[in-house]
């Protein structure tokens, strides 16, 4: 079990820019979510996956973002245009597919910086 | 109002103290998760309940579902225990959704 792994661990950039997280959940979870938290505060909902389709979709997620997991395994964020209230820790987590309610398991979380 | 209320929101003990975090919410609920995050922001997760008490080492949670309340307890708290804890609830969004609603997060620091 090496985890849930996102990268990159921060991502500094100009406000306008795009920018592009990663995640790699364990390997046979086919549970993935996307969390937003912003300083102090707990986290919050962005999207849902099960395997490549995702399945709900957070109004926090602008036209803005876009996320995609296209054979089931990694998963990508994306923020076009970015602006300075997108600076937060964007986390991903995973669980199993087993059963009902599981688990989540979280990676370190990106850390977007806009300046 | 929060749907996940926790208080306090910082608590600073000496080391060996027992301590309890507490956690309140207001929908009907599938599970609730007792989190720790370190500074750097990695999650990890202590407990998912949704009855009754769970034990590991020296932390305890508790869950009262009727009083939609649950409590986390750290017995001899130690200074590697200083974290932030967070509490959130699932709930079934359809199908095999259970994303997590989180509430603030209490700031522990426990002084040697």
């Amino acid at each position: 079990d090496t985890g849930v792994s996102q990268n990159p661990r921060h991502k500094i950039t100009k406000r306008g820019q795009n920018v592009t997280f990663r995640c790699d959940p364990i390997s046979e979870h086919n549970r993935l979510y996307w969390y937003r938290q912003t300083l102090g505060q707990g986290p919050e909902f962005l999207t849902y996956f099960q395997n490549e389709a995702q399945l709900e979709k957070s109004r926090l997620l602008s036209d803005r973002f876009s996320a995609e997991r296209p054979k089931g395994s990694f998963s990508t964020l994306e923020i076009q245009r970015t602006e300075q209230g997108d600076s937060a820790m964007y986390l991903c987590a995973s669980s199993s597919p087993q059963g009902g309610n599981q688990p989540q398991h979280f990676g370190d979380g990106t850390r977007l910086s806009i300046l | 109002k929060n749907e996940v209320e926790q208080s306090p929101q910082n608590l600073t003990a000496q080391e060996g103290e027992f301590i309890t975090i507490n956690c309140s919410y207001s929908v009907g609920i599938s599970a609730l998760h007792w989190l720790q995050q370190h500074p750097g922001g990695g999650i990890v997760s202590l407990f998912m309940l949704s009855s009754g008490k769970k034990k590991h080492g020296r932390l305890i949670a508790t869950i009262n579902i009727q009083e939609k309340h649950s409590s986390l307890h750290i017995t001899a708290s130690h200074p590697r225990d200083s974290a932030v804890y967070i509490c959130a609830v699932s709930k079934n969004s359809g199908g095999s959704n259970y994303k997590l609603t989180f509430g603030k997060g209490t700031l522990l620091t426990v002084n040697p």
